[in-house]
């Protein structure tokens, strides 16, 4: 039973366009939600997050918005750059804040 | 400041044969978080840690799996006997406390064959 999905596996972005990466999640007591950034042969690094009394949040060119009756989140990034390929993962925190993953999805940027 | 450091980077064993992991957090994080993060899946808890107590090891396959903190500072997970399923990326994360950011170390690629 996946309480997260990220049903998009892969993206492929022109470097300058916008990069929409989506997330669902089924728990309606997730109250904090956490994009982080994986490249290959290292670990995931905290990229940005919103809490659940918000609806947006910016953080230079990354923004995450949050629909929590359509229990949706999205992280845009504006403009791409060739940096940004990676593999995104979103993780909601449960209310013993623990993360829950979803599987990823793989953003290619291409020049 | 010094990041998660874990150790091997990768290691490749027959099924049946036991492995080992090592972690050290990064200094002064009182969580510590062992995860198994299987290609083309998310990164699942196996155990966390604060300090040197077990918060939540629910998810941790324990007929096979075990690990310890025991002066509440570096880490080992211990697979035996390994299983054909048991390849994965295994990551280990810390933070300042249970709530906030994780960080994490590089992980170690198993590979059971």
């Amino acid at each position: 039973d996946q309480q997260v999905k990220q049903n998009s596996p892969s993206l492929s972005v022109q470097e300058g366009r916008i990069s929409i990466l989506n997330c669902d999640y089924t728990n309606s007591m997730f109250d904090y939600f956490l994009w982080y950034k994986k490249y290959p042969a290292e670990g995931p690094t905290f990229l940005i997050s919103i809490s659940s009394i918000k609806d947006k949040n910016e953080d230079g060119r990354f923004t995450v918005f949050l629909n929590k009756s359509a229990k949706h989140l999205s992280l845009h990034i504006v403009p791409s750059q060739p940096g940004d390929s990676a593999v995104y993962f979103c993780a909601p925190a449960d209310s013993n804040y623990q993360l829950i993953w979803g599987a990823g999805t793989k953003l290619i940027i291409k020049p | 400041e010094a990041g998660v450091a874990q150790s091997p980077r990768y290691k490749i064993i027959e099924k049946r044969q036991s492995v080992a992991f090592w972690c050290n957090p990064i200094s002064g994080h009182a969580t510590l978080y062992w995860y198994q993060q299987i290609l083309g899946q998310g990164p699942k808890l196996l155990i966390q840690f604060q300090n040197n107590g077990v918060v939540d090891d629910s998810q941790l396959p324990k007929d096979r799996f075990s690990a310890e903190r025991l002066k509440g500072v570096d880490s080992t997970l211990k697979i035996q006997p390994a299983k054909l399923e048991d390849s994965a990326v295994y990551l280990c994360a810390s933070s300042l406390r249970g709530y906030n950011e994780q960080f994490f170390g590089p992980g170690t690629r198993l590979t059971v064959l």
